[in-house]
């Protein structure tokens, strides 16, 4: 079965610290991933997609099949940081496999 | 301005009550998605369509109902057999191509009393 753990619901940090929000997956084939953001009133985003293998906003995310995680990372927090994260995952586009399961998601907070 | 547009924001209603909460997208997408979002959860799918006319069950569809007639609509029915409607609930629409993210909206808050 198709399963997305976060393991912490919570995640605290200093500014300029470096964060790391934990994903792991549960999944028999070829999984796609992605990392979605909820910041404080506005609308769920895409942040970013293990397939497109870039950084946004300073985050970035590998893909460790023998792990089975897609931790997503950045060096040094900011403020504006601070938010919902979650991480999702699809077996490809097209029936019930298409669709996204989602992790319970991870609360960043940066302090100053 | 394209995106999806989600109506209203909050919603208020009285137990026993049917309500229906509208998603309209104007991205030309064809698939539409309907999340239930509550704390300690995540998103949650109540059901999605592929295609105009056709519509799947997801992993919480008891108590909900829906209907895409038009490709740019997807209105969700909150019915009374819902057990624990009070929650926020998030419509997607997604390109009909693999790796293509999902586009959300604003979501509608529904209180039920």
């Amino acid at each position: 079965a198709q399963r997305v753990t976060q393991p912490e619901k919570l995640l605290s940090v200093f500014k300029g610290a470096p964060v790391e929000l934990k994903c792991n997956y549960s999944y028999s084939g070829s999984p796609e991933l992605f990392w979605y953001v909820q910041y404080s009133r506005q609308r769920l985003q895409l942040l970013l997609r293990h397939i497109s293998r870039e950084s946004i906003k300073g985050f970035t995310a590998d893909l460790n099949k023998g792990e089975t995680s897609f931790h997503l990372k950045k060096p040094f927090a900011q403020e504006e940081d601070s938010a919902m994260y979650y991480c999702a995952l699809s077996g490809g586009y097209g029936g019930s496999q298409g669709n996204l399961i989602f992790g319970k998601g991870t609360k960043l907070s940066v302090k100053p | 301005d394209g995106g999806i547009t989600q109506s209203p924001k909050y919603l208020f209603r009285k137990e026993g009550q049917n309500v229906t909460l509208s998603c309209e997208q104007n991205l030309n997408h064809d698939a539409m998605y309907w999340y239930r979002q509550d704390p300690g959860q995540g998103l949650r799918l109540i059901y999605y369509s592929q295609i105009v006319n056709d519509f799947q069950k997801g992993d919480i569809a008891e108590g909900y109902s829906v209907s895409r007639e038009k490709k740019e609509s997807f209105p969700l029915t909150v019915t009374s057999a819902q057990k624990n409607p009070t929650a926020f609930y998030l419509c997607a629409s997604r390109e009909d191509r693999n790796n293509s993210p999902l586009h959300f909206g604003n979501g509608t808050r529904l209180t039920v009393t």
